[in-house]
C-alpha cells in the first residue's frame, strides 16, 4: 500500500504554532479514526504523540493535538519550542492491507 | 510499565541468515500485538507486519511478505523477526512497538548491516 502524504518540511518560530498535514484515501484516513502521530529526534525511537486521531497519551504536552477532515488528518503544534524540532509521521489502519501505513515524514524546524 | 528491550547490532553477510529478537517485561506480554517497524538509512518508518503473541496470528505487509518471518514464543515474552537470506538492502534500523491505541511503547531498537 501507498504511503501516506505528508510535507517535506515545516518550520516556525518559538511561541509561534504550525501545523502538519497527513493526507490518506478512502480506505484509510477517511474510513477509520485510527490516526496516530509520532515524534523521532535523531538517534532514538519514534514516541506516540497523538493515538485515535485526537488522544494524547499520558506526559505528552497539551501543546499537540490532532483532528481529522475527510482524506486528510493533522498535527498541530502550539507554542513551539526548540525541543520540538524532530521528524513527525503520521500513521493510519488501512483496510488495504488490514495494517497500518505511515506517512512520508516531515521534518520540523524551529527557526 | 512494559518495557521491550531488543537484541544487540548485527553485522552479517549477503546470503546469510540472522534472528532478532523483541523481549517484553511484565505478564501481559500475550494480551497486545507486537509491530515490526523498518527505517532505512535516512529514511522514513515502514510498517513490516504485526503478530498477536497469545495466538501467534501474524500478517505482514505486502512489500514484506516473503521476504520476513516474524514469530513469537509466549512463554518467554519474546517476539523475533528474521531472514533467511539477507540482502544488503537489509541494512537498516528495525524496531519493535506494542500496538494498542497506536504504538505506544518501543523497543530501542536493532541495527542490521548487511556487507559484503
Amino acid at each position: 500500500q501507498s504511503a501516506l502524504t505528508q510535507p517535506a518540511s515545516v518550520s516556525g518560530s518559538p511561541g509561534q504554532s504550525i501545523t502538519i498535514s497527513c493526507t490518506g484515501i478512502s480506505s484509510d484516513v477517511n474510513s477509520y479514526n485510527y490516526v496516530s502521530w509520532y515524534q523521532q529526534h535523531p538517534g532514538e525511537a519514534p514516541k506516540l504523540m497523538i493515538y485515535d486521531v485526537n488522544n494524547r497519551p499520558s506526559g505528552v504536552s497539551n501543546r499537540f493535538s490532532g483532528s481529522k477532515s475527510g482524506n486528510t488528518a493533522s498535527l498541530t503544534i502550539s507554542g513551539l519550542q526548540a525541543e520540538d524540532e524532530a521528524d513527525y509521521y503520521c500513521s493510519s489502519y488501512t483496510s488495504s492491507s488490514t495494517l497500518d501505513v505511515f506517512g512520508t515524514g516531515t521534518k520540523v524546524t524551529v527557526l | 510499565e512494559v518495557q521491550l528491550v531488543q537484541s544487540g547490532a548485527e553485522v552479517k553477510k549477503p546470503g546469510e541468515s540472522l534472528k532478532i529478537s523483541c523481549k517484553g517485561s511484565g505478564n501481559s506480554f500475550t494480551t497486545y500485538w507486537i509491530a515490526w517497524v523498518r527505517q532505512m538509512p535516512g529514511k522514513g518508518l515502514e510498517w513490516m507486519g504485526i503478530i498477536y503473541p497469545g495466538d501467534s496470528d501474524t500478517r505482514y505487509s505486502p512489500s514484506f511478505q516473503g521476504q520476513v518471518t516474524i514469530s513469537a514464543d509466549k512463554s518467554i515474552s519474546t517476539a523475533y523477526l528474521q531472514w533467511s537470506s539477507l540482502k544488503a538492502s537489509d541494512t537498516a534500523i528495525y524496531y519493535c512497538a506494542r500496538r494498542q491505541r497506536g504504538m505506544d511503547v518501543w523497543g530501542q531498537g536493532t541495527t542490521v548491516t548487511v556487507s559484503s
